[in-house]
């Protein structure tokens, strides 16, 4: 069984540019979530997708945006990167069909200058 | 609105010793209640949840968490401290609202075991 994988670990990217980060998800689970965890923060939800829609999102503005792909991969777009946008982008897998239980990406660790 | 408090900052143990994680919560209903810890620049792992049941729940790594319904409270125990659980350690409450579910994490607890 394999875990959530995520691309690239880390990054540094330029006010102003684009971002896109991505997550293959745990081998039989159909749902996937982002959360965003600022340094000395607890994670924060961003959004979920399951059947390739987006079915949830915290208070994050239209700037972060997703995709879910057949094979229940994902990727995370931010436009317009702010400074504030430097943290930890962390994917999670799961599936509708077992107990509620979330699987976790390693993270991306993204930083704006 | 559904949330989860740690009190504690951070929290210091000799190894060896008994070591308690503390998490409130406050939920409209049935609390789905999640333990993860994180090691430094990694993601999170699960240790244990509460979904329903006995009020002690066992995980990974010798960690078990005691769920109160009366205080509200969610603590994370092990009976053994060892100076590999020092990490950052998070609560979490299942919020099922209109926005298909999500993980509400409380702020962390960074827990340091010394020799």
């Amino acid at each position: 069984e394999t875990g959530v994988t995520q691309s690239p670990t880390h990054l540094i990217k330029t006010r102003g540019q684009q971002v896109t980060l991505r997550c293959s998800s745990q081998s039989g689970h159909n749902t996937v979530s982002w959360y965003q965890q600022a340094l000395g923060q607890g994670p924060q939800f961003i959004f979920q997708y399951y059947r390739e829609e987006e079915n949830g999102r915290g208070n994050f503005p239209p700037r972060f945006s997703g995709l879910q792909f057949p094979n229940y991969s994902s990727e995370l777009n931010v436009n317009a990167l702010e400074l504030d946008d430097s943290a930890l982008y962390l994917c999670a897998s799961s599936s509708t069909r077992t107990t509620y239980g979330y699987t976790f990406g390693s993270g991306t660790r993204l930083t704006v200058v | 609105a559904q949330s989860v408090a740690q009190p504690e900052d951070q929290v210091n143990v000799a190894e060896g010793n008994p070591l308690t994680v503390k998490c409130t919560y406050s939920v409209s209903g049935n609390p789905y209640l999640f333990w993860y810890v994180q090691y430094p620049n990694r993601g999170l792992q699960f240790l244990l949840k509460y979904i329903t049941g006995d009020n002690l729940v066992k995980g990974s790594y010798g960690f078990e968490a005691e769920f109160n319904k009366s205080q509200t409270s969610f603590h994370l125990k092990k009976p053994s401290a060892l100076v590999s659980d020092s990490a950052l350690y998070f609560c979490a409450v299942r919020d099922f609202g209109n926005q298909g579910g999500k993980l509400i994490f409380g702020q962390g607890t960074e827990l340091s075991v010394k020799p």
